[in-house]
């Protein structure tokens, strides 16, 4: 079965740049989570969707971040502009549904160096 | 409020020996706790989780891990470890009231295998 797909995988641009990271949930999961990892700060929950809804933005770092789920099989989140300190791994991850025993299942994240 | 943490953020072990990795959490509600873990380059893979029932859960690769509620621990041990276990570990607790399965991470452990 196919997990969560990223894409892409690295990215480097140069800061004022717009970057936009891409994620196909599991089929047939309706939760899909945002996350940013770096040796600093962990791992950083950004935001979170339910039925293509956001439920929780409350951990998105500043308006230059925006996250939108069009449909059940796409996500995307934007950074716009693009600033050095926002290099980090970025992970997607989904659930079948919001019930907490529910694990979530992550993809291979986008590595974005902002030069 | 959630919080887990875990103790010890590297652990070095040596091929074949017991593997205890530590996590204790809060929670004001019954917890649900999973582990994870990253290998070099990798999303988080679920290794077990605990919602209810036994407290002893088995995971893959050979872990398991037992829940004490009077202990508020959730420690993941591996009998005999193996080279192929080196890896970052992530305790994580869901279950807060309207948080669905939003998880709070602890910091993670990083397992080193030595011969």
């Amino acid at each position: 079965d196919a997990g969560v797909i990223q894409s892409p995988r690295h990215e480097v641009t140069e800061m004022g740049q717009e970057v936009t990271l891409r994620c196909k949930p599991i089929s047939g999961h309706n939760s899909l989570f945002w996350y940013r990892q770096t040796m600093m700060r962990g791992l950083e929950l950004l935001i979170y969707f339910n039925n293509n809804v956001p439920i929780d933005d409350s951990g998105m770092p500043e308006d230059r971040f925006s996250a939108k789920m069009p449909n059940a099989s796409f996500s995307t989140l934007k950074i716009q502009p693009s600033e050095p300190r926002d290099s980090a791994v970025y992970f997607c991850a989904s659930s079948p549904s919001r019930q907490p025993n529910q694990p979530q299942h992550f993809g291979d994240g986008t590595r974005l160096s902002i030069l | 409020a959630q919080s887990v943490t875990q103790l010890g953020s590297h652990v070095s072990v040596s091929e074949g020996a017991l593997v205890l990795l530590r996590c204790n959490y809060s929670s004001s509600v019954p917890p649900y706790l999973f582990w994870y873990v990253q290998y070099p380059n990798q999303g988080l893979q679920l290794l077990l989780k605990y919602t209810t029932g036994a407290t002893l859960v088995k995971g893959i690769n050979g872990f398991e891990a037992e829940f004490k509620k009077s202990e508020t621990s959730f420690h993941l041990t591996k009998p005999s470890a193996h080279m192929s276990d080196a890896a970052e570990y992530f305790c994580a607790v869901s279950g807060l009231t309207g948080g669905g399965n939003k998880l709070t991470f602890g910091t993670g452990t990083q397992l080193k295998v030595e011969l």
